[in-house]
């Protein structure tokens, strides 16, 4: 079964506009994960958070975690023709095993 | 240094064969993970394998499933008898033991099953 649970499952915005994605989980977790995915292939690691952080910042992303909604959101700043992408949240609960949810696809406009 | 490989890239298959999915993964990473994404799907787990420990193979969706890792380097995914169902990409993924368990992922095996 599914952990996580992005939200929307579709996102279209134009240029230059911020786009903001947000992950929901069931259980408690010991780290959350955010990927991209360009045409369907392999998934390239984002930024990780902690369960004991709340808010971390790479470059143009930035990502929240509230454990006690056990949420995340994921906010691209700016966007770029090339963040046009499928994006995953996931979850680990202290094992490597990673659990991902559906992901929201994200379409940038020029 | 190289990232993680899969082979073959396509695969197209009648009903009913064996097919055989390859992955390489980075030299030095321990954990080596198999997952299926369906078209418009994310990613479903199927097999984690971590150094000589037995695997994890809570998500082999069925006994015509199965994989194997040599020691800390070569896997393959075998499906046996494949159906139309098993159409999907397959992604190998590898990551170090010592944390923070981020994966890295290969390009996947697109298996066409007709």
């Amino acid at each position: 079964s599914q952990q996580g649970e992005e939200d929307p499952q579709a996102l279209s915005i134009q240029e230059g506009e911020n786009a903001t994605m947000n992950c929901s989980y069931k259980t408690s977790i010991n780290n959350l994960q955010w990927y991209r995915q360009n045409s369907g292939r392999g998934l390239v690691h984002l930024i990780l958070i902690r369960s004991n952080e709340r808010e971390k910042h790479s470059g143009r992303l930035r990502v929240t975690l509230d454990t006690s909604k056990k949420s995340s959101s994921l906010l691209i700043t700016a966007s770029r023709a090339a963040d046009t992408a499928s994006y995953f949240c996931a979850t680990s609960t202290g094992a490597q095993k990673l659990v991902f949810g559906q992901g929201t696809r994200l379409t940038i406009n020029p | 240094g190289a990232g993680v490989s899969q082979s073959p890239s396509n695969k197209v298959t009648e009903k009913g064969k064996d097919v055989e999915l390859r992955c390489d993964p980075i030299s030095g990473h321990t954990a080596l993970y198999w997952y299926r994404q369906r078209l418009g799907q994310g990613l479903e787990f199927l097999i984690y394998f971590q150094g000589n420990s037995a695997p994890d193979k809570s998500g082999l969706p069925s006994d015509r499933f199965s994989a194997e890792r040599t020691g800390e380097s070569v896997s393959t995914l075998t499906i046996q008898r494949t159906q139309q169902e098993d159409s999907a990409v397959y992604l190998c993924a590898s990551s170090l033991w010592t944390g923070p368990y981020e994966q890295y992922f290969g390009p996947g095996t697109r298996l066409t099953v007709t």
